[in-house]
């Protein structure tokens, strides 16, 4: 079965700062990979999917991911943080079984310091 | 606007009572998707429906149901509710499968008294 881990629950930036939120994928297939943002009351938006091609993904807001089967990490990042990147952020491994449903992370929450 | 549409946006009910959430799919998306979003939990998979059938099951309660209609709305069905039940409600779907990721709707915010 696959299943994602993302590190770190909370992250804390400067605005104008990089932006990293780290992700690890365990699958015995070569997975579908996603990361979806979702700001308060709201529900997920997708930023980013990996599927297959490149490996460097780029996304909506700035955001991209990078696919690296050697590490099994599907890490997020974004060069500069603007105060509007303060949300919750998710990444999810799609089940490679008939329902291609999404497995999600426990979630990171990115806090932008003015 | 995702496309998804959830009703209610928010419900108060109290414990032991039934409610029916509702989702209407992104206009040609076939599948959808009912998920849990709790603090303790996180969002766990409850049911995924694929064009009127079930497809897949997860962590779906036995007094919880669903179904998807012939035009393609679902409906999740709480019944005996508890306090735990309380959470964030989560409908999403897809065109076919959820190999390219899924639209999601704004949920449906539940609260058990």
């Amino acid at each position: 079965a696959q299943s994602v881990t993302q590190l770190g629950s909370h992250v804390s930036v400067s605005e104008g700062a990089l932006v990293l939120l780290r992700c690890n994928y365990s699958s015995s297939v070569p997975p579908y990979l996603f990361w979806y943002v979702q700001y308060p009351n709201q529900g997920l938006q997708l930023l980013l999917k990996y599927t297959t091609g490149a490996t460097l993904v780029k996304g909506i807001n700035g955001f991209e991911a990078e696919f690296k089967k050697s590490e099994t990490s599907f890490h997020l990042t974004k060069p500069s943080a603007h105060m509007s990147d303060a949300a919750e952020y998710f990444c999810a491994v799609s089940q490679m079984d008939s329902s291609y449903k999404l497995i999600f992370g426990s979630g990171t929450r990115l806090l932008v310091r003015p | 606007d995702s496309g998804v549409t959830q009703t209610p946006k928010h419900l108060i009910t109290a414990t032991g009572q039934r409610v029916t959430l509702r989702c209407s799919p992104r206009s040609g998306d076939l599948s959808v998707y009912w998920y849990q979003q709790s603090l303790d939990q996180g969002l766990q998979f409850l049911i995924q429906y694929y064009n009127g059938e079930e497809r897949a099951k997860g962590n779906i309660l036995e007094r919880f149901s669903a179904q998807q209609f012939p035009d393609l709305h679902s409906e999740l069905n709480l019944s005996s509710l508890e306090l735990g039940d309380s959470a964030l409600y989560f409908c999403a779907s897809s065109p076919l499968d959820g190999n390219y990721g899924y639209t999601f709707g704004s949920g449906t915010r539940l609260t058990v008294v």
